[in-house]
């Protein structure tokens, strides 16, 4: 089964507002969570990540929020721009593991 | 600064044909390297990781192999391509286990 669920395939927010992507894992044993951001035909882009002993990180207007004991952690995107128009993946990786597992992605398209 | 160089960066191949895909890393002595795929509208998947000159391990199993022949490159092979091979083949590296992944530009594979 998927390991890693980003249950929303698409969002839409106004241009200004706050996008919020959402991102649910099973296991336990995952201990670095990250999210990517993708352009189509492009590569993903590392955005923003956060390893487990930490429960917030923010990064200008950028905020991963991490809820082990919900096994979710979210990405806050304040003051929302055109041009975070893309898709999102979640990504989690496994204590001493190389092996990193990729939710399907959100495509996330702010209004002007 | 590193870069991460993938070659071609598009192909169109014949099934049962051989595939060579490459990728080289400048930069960065001894990273760990990666080889990722995504089918058309699929979850991006780890194929292979490697942390050492001549080691891969195989992640999924996709009727592909890999090698790493020198400290900073890394091959993607088979000799006999399959329709399922179309989609888009990402290398990325790290610098340790379990540590954030930077991708390269990436090849897109059209088997016809």
């Amino acid at each position: 089964g998927q390991q890693v669920k980003q249950s929303s395939p698409s969002l839409t927010v106004q241009e200004g507002g706050i996008s919020i992507l959402n991102c649910d894992y099973e296991n336990d044993m995952f201990d670095y969570f990250a999210w990517y951001k993708k352009y189509p035909d492009n590569s993903p882009t590392l955005l923003i990540s956060v390893r487990s002993n930490v429960d917030k990180r923010e990064d200008g207007r950028l905020t991963v929020f991490l809820n082990k004991s919900g096994k979710h952690f979210s990405l806050h995107i304040t003051a929302s721009q055109p041009e975070d128009t893309a898709v999102y993946l979640c990504a989690a990786v496994g204590y001493g593991n190389e092996k990193i597992t990729f939710g399907a992605g959100t495509k996330l398209t702010i209004k002007p | 600064a590193q870069t991460i160089h993938q070659w071609p960066v598009a192909e169109i191949k014949a099934v049962g044909s051989p595939l060579s895909l490459g990728c080289t890393i400048k930069g960065k002595s001894s990273p760990n390297l990666y080889w990722y795929w995504q089918a058309t509208g699929g979850t991006l998947q780890q194929l292979f990781y490697s942390i050492t000159v001549g080691q891969v391990e195989s992640v999924v199993q996709l009727n592909l192999s890999a090698s790493r022949p020198k400290d900073d490159q890394f091959i993607l092979s088979t000799e006999k391509l399959l329709l399922s091979h179309s989609g888009f083949y990402l290398c990325a590296w790290s610098l340790a286990r379990g540590d954030t992944q930077y991708f390269g530009p990436g090849t897109r594979l059209l088997v016809l």
